[in-house]
Formats: C-alpha cells, sequence, structure tokens
C-alpha cells in the first residue's frame, strides 16, 4: 500500500537560511512523487515532480527536490529562503503498480516559517 | 484561464440536509477528483473519476456520492451531512497518467452542525 510521512509538523528557518522540509514515501511499484504548496484560501499550487531519471529535480519559485531510492525519500529544498516562501507544504505519491496507480496519498503537511 | 471553479466556497448547514458542491474545469481533463483537508491529517482522496461515468473510491468514501455525466463537472454530493464531515473540500482536475500533477479548485468549508 501506498503511503508518505512528512515527519514535522513545522519548520522554522530565518530569511536568506537553507530550508529543507522532509518526506519519505513506501509504494508497492515505482513511485511518482510531487511536492505542493498551499497559502492561505487556495488550494494546491504544483511546484515540482520527480518521475525517472535526475534525483535533483528544479521546480517553481527556486525550489529542488532530492530523490533518494536507498532511503525512500523525496525532501524539499532551497538554497535561500525568503519570508515569501512561508507556507504549507504537501508531499504527495501515486505509483505504478496497477492496483493502486489512479490513487494519489498526501502526506499530512508541513508549515514553513520564514522569519525575516 | 485555465481554472477550476468550486461552488460554493462556504457553507453552514444542518445534519441530514442533503447538499451538492459542484467542481467545474476548463482544461478538459480526464481524471478528477475530491480531497477532503481535516488538520494533521493531510489531504484524503474520497473519489476520483477516470473519464466520464468512471468513478471509484478513494481512501474516505463514506457518506459521500458523485457522478460524472459530463468531462467538465464532478460534483461531490452529501446525502444526509453529519458533523464529522465538517471539512475543508478540495476538487483537482489533470490529464490522464501518474506522472500529471494535479490542478486544484480554491476549496470549500462545510461547516456541518
Amino acid at each position: 500500500a501506498q503511503s508518505v510521512a512528512q515527519p514535522e509538523d513545522q519548520v522554522n528557518v530565518a530569511e536568506g537560511n537553507p530550508l529543507t522540509v522532509k518526506c519519505t514515501y513506501s509504494v508497492s511499484g515505482n513511485p511518482y512523487l510531487f511536492w505542493y504548496v498551499q497559502y492561505p484560501n487556495r488550494g494546491l499550487q504544483f511546484l515540482l515532480k520527480y518521475i525517472t531519471g535526475d534525483n535533483l529535480v528544479k521546480g517553481s519559485y527556486g525550489f529542488e527536490a532530492e530523490f533518494n531510492k536507498s532511503q525512500t525519500s523525496f525532501h524539499l529544498k532551497k538554497p535561500s529562503a525568503l519570508v515569501s516562501d512561508s507556507a504549507l507544504y504537501f508531499c504527495a505519491v501515486r505509483d505504478d503498480d496497477s492496483s493502486s496507480a489512479s490513487k494519489i496519498i498526501f502526506g499530512s503537511g508541513t508549515r514553513l516559517s520564514i522569519r525575516p | 484561464e485555465a481554472q477550476v471553479t468550486q461552488n460554493p466556497r462556504y457553507l453552514i448547514t444542518v445534519t441530514g440536509k442533503k447538499l451538492t458542491v459542484t467542481c467545474s474545469q476548463n482544461m478538459n481533463h480526464e481524471y478528477m477528483s475530491w480531497y477532503r483537508q481535516d488538520p494533521g491529517l493531510g489531504l484524503r482522496q474520497i473519489y476520483y473519476s477516470m473519464n466520464v461515468e468512471v468513478t471509484d473510491k478513494g481512501d474516505v468514501p463514506e457518506g459521500y456520492k458523485v457522478s460524472r455525466k459530463e468531462k467538465r463537472n464532478f460534483p461531490l454530493i452529501l446525502e444526509s451531512p453529519s458533523p464529522n464531515q465538517t471539512s475543508l473540500y478540495f476538487c483537482a482536475s489533470s490529464t490522464p497518467g501518474v506522472n500529471q500533477p494535479q490542478h486544484f479548485g480554491d476549496g470549500t468549508r462545510l461547516s456541518i452542525l
């Protein structure tokens, strides 16, 4: 069965410092991993995805994510945080196992707070 | 503008009074899905649809119904709402394929008293 874990409810970072938001996953087939961001009173917005290929994926707003197959992780990163990055971040997974490919599993979310 | 539109955005109602939340997308997407968002639980999939007249249960389908008579519309129906269905609901759509990201509506906040 698919599952996603975001072990941190909240991450606090000073502006200008690097940030990492953690995500680990479990799938029965090959993983397809996504990061989304949610601003107040809005729906989720797609940031980036991993399919196959390079383990470092670049996305919107300067974010990137590193896929690590051995650790089953897909951590979101940014070299220099901005106050405007403060939001709720969700990791999501699908897999290509035919019995579960249509389902999408989201993590519980991590609130990122960037202090000036 | 490409978008997913949900209505209403906010609704307060009472236990047992049937309600429908509409969802419409203008991107000609085959795949549509409903989620509920609860604090500490993230988003949980309620129902999804691979195409017209093709729907299936997600992880938390109890108490909900859906229909997909047209490609663009995917309404969520609560036949007899209960307080435990108080939540923030999102509709999303995408093209087919496990590697396709979802496009989300802005959400519907339901309060069932």
